[in-house]
């Protein structure tokens, strides 16, 4: 079955880093893309971006673009995400989600998320 | 961007109601449109895409349809385990969108 594992939970300071990782089994990794999806506390989905597992093509949303790097270990089948210059308005559950719509951001199963705190 | 809303945004049910939530979009998105499933503390669970075709494993009480700017989610006969918060989302273009949410909590 396809399971997504993502790391454990991070506090971080502000203007530190953050690399949350997405370890992907049950399915071909390499075939799939990988999308990150964060929630603020008692708010809404926000998608963050998009990486190919096939040849490592991103798309980044607007609002952390400069700041994020989303990269795929295809020897481990897992993809991770880097958030810099931490802020505390990054502070949120994070999801990584298999994107079966070629990058377009069609989800269908779920990591269990990591929860990020950004605190001084 | 294409901006996402939903109605109403929470309702009360009882158990064994007909449970319709609304979704529109801010310009037509074809079918390219998911329901996802949420409840407390735990990750979105993906119930339909393209509109109206139910992921796997998700029960057929669950429906969806409509196109273009208006799409519907229907829960015929909701359970206990139907209580939840529900968002729909548009794939149509960058980037994907998702609605605010219906919470559906028990009259």
């Amino acid at each position: 079955q396809v399971q997504l594992v993502q790391s454990g939970a991070e506090v971080k300071k502000p203007g530190a880093s953050v690399k949350v990782s997405c370890k992907a089994s049950g399915y071909t990794f390499s075939r799939y893309g990988v999308s990150w999806v964060r929630q603020a506390p008692g708010q809404g989905l926000e998608w963050m971006g998009w990486i190919s597992a096939y040849n490592g093509n991103t798309n980044y949303a607007q609002k952390v673009q400069g700041r994020v790097t989303m990269t795929t270990d295809t020897s481990t089948n897992t993809a991770f995400l880097e958030l810099r210059s931490l802020r505390s308005d990054d502070a949120a559950m994070y999801y990584c989600a298999r994107d079966f719509f070629d990058g377009g951001g069609g989800f269908d199963y779920w990591g269990q998320g990591t929860l990020v705190t950004v605190s001084s | 961007d294409i901006q996402m809303t939903q109605s109403p945004s929470s309702l009360s049910a009882s158990v064994g109601d007909r449970v319709t939530i609304t979704c529109r979009a801010s310009q037509g998105i074809s079918n390219y449109l998911a329901w996802f499933q949420q409840k407390p503390g735990k990750a979105p669970k993906s119930l339909i895409y393209a509109t109206s075709s139910l992921q796997s494993g998700v029960p057929s009480k669950f429906s969806g349809s409509g196109s273009g700017t208006d799409f519907t989610l229907t829960i015929s006969s909701l359970q206990p385990e139907d209580f939840a918060t529900y968002y729909c989302q548009q794939y149509n273009s960058y980037p994907p969108t998702f609605g605010p949410g219906t919470k559906v909590d028990i009259k």
